[in-house]
């Protein structure tokens, strides 16, 4: 069946450094992905979207890249700082009627002093 | 302005057992999504209620069933608990025609 999906479910990087989360999807007719961010005992948050006219999209220390030839998504996080350890999920929507969305399993990501 | 509100934020109950968790909106947003977290699965969608209506259904058992009342809020239901249902479920509330949702902090629902 459809899915998205996350290469890797861990990731560790030094404060300051750049982080870079990803995401494979598997319904090429999608057109619409979201990225949000779950801290510790707190629902998801939206950070960014982006849909299938686009490969780049920047907001606040954040850019979202997509390429439609290998259906991948990326999340790329600028100077990470100890705030944006959490966990980050993307999320590709089915259809244009309505929410519905798939998530992937999450990556969670630990910024190290 | 107020943001997503889930009740209670803590539930313990035992097979068998039904359950009912709340959902209040962002005031003004008239769709309400439900979902399931657990660590095996992760974020699974339950279903979307608009104008009272179930507008869109994810793959679960007729035990999950929900409604919307005319002020947006939602309830879930869950029937004839089992070991199974015990996760974070989680309220998402959207504008409509607006694709970015606005979680709650969940319900977690532990079941014995």
């Amino acid at each position: 069946g459809e899915s998205v999906g996350l290469h890797l479910p861990t990731l560790s990087v030094q404060e300051g450094d750049n982080s870079i989360i990803n995401c494979a999807y598997s319904n090429s007719a999608s057109d619409y992905f979201i990225w949000y961010k779950q801290e510790s005992g707190k629902g998801p948050q939206f950070i960014i979207d982006i849909r299938s006219n686009m490969d780049k999209r920047q907001g606040q220390r954040v850019t979202v890249l997509l390429n439609k030839t290998v259906k991948h998504l990326s999340l790329q996080i600028a100077a990470t700082q100890p705030g944006d350890s959490a966990v980050y999920f993307c999320a590709e929507k089915r259809d244009n009627y309505g929410q519905n969305f798939v998530f992937g399993p999450g990556t969670r990501l630990s910024v190290l002093p | 302005k107020a943001g997503v509100t889930q009740t209670p934020r803590y539930l313990i109950k035992t097979r068998g057992q039904q359950v009912t968790l709340s959902c209040s909106p962002i005031s003004g947003h008239r769709s309400v999504s439900w979902y399931q977290q657990t660590p095996g699965q992760g974020l699974q969608f339950l279903f979307e209620y608009f104008s009272e209506t179930q507008r869109n259904k994810g793959n679960f058992p007729g035990r999950f069933s929900g409604r919307q009342f005319s002020n947006s809020r939602s309830e879930m239901n869950v029937s004839t608990l089992e070991l199974g249902d015990s996760a974070l479920y989680l309220c998402a509330s959207s504008w409509d025609g607006k694709n970015i949702q606005y979680f709650g902090a969940g319900t977690r629902l532990s079941v014995l």
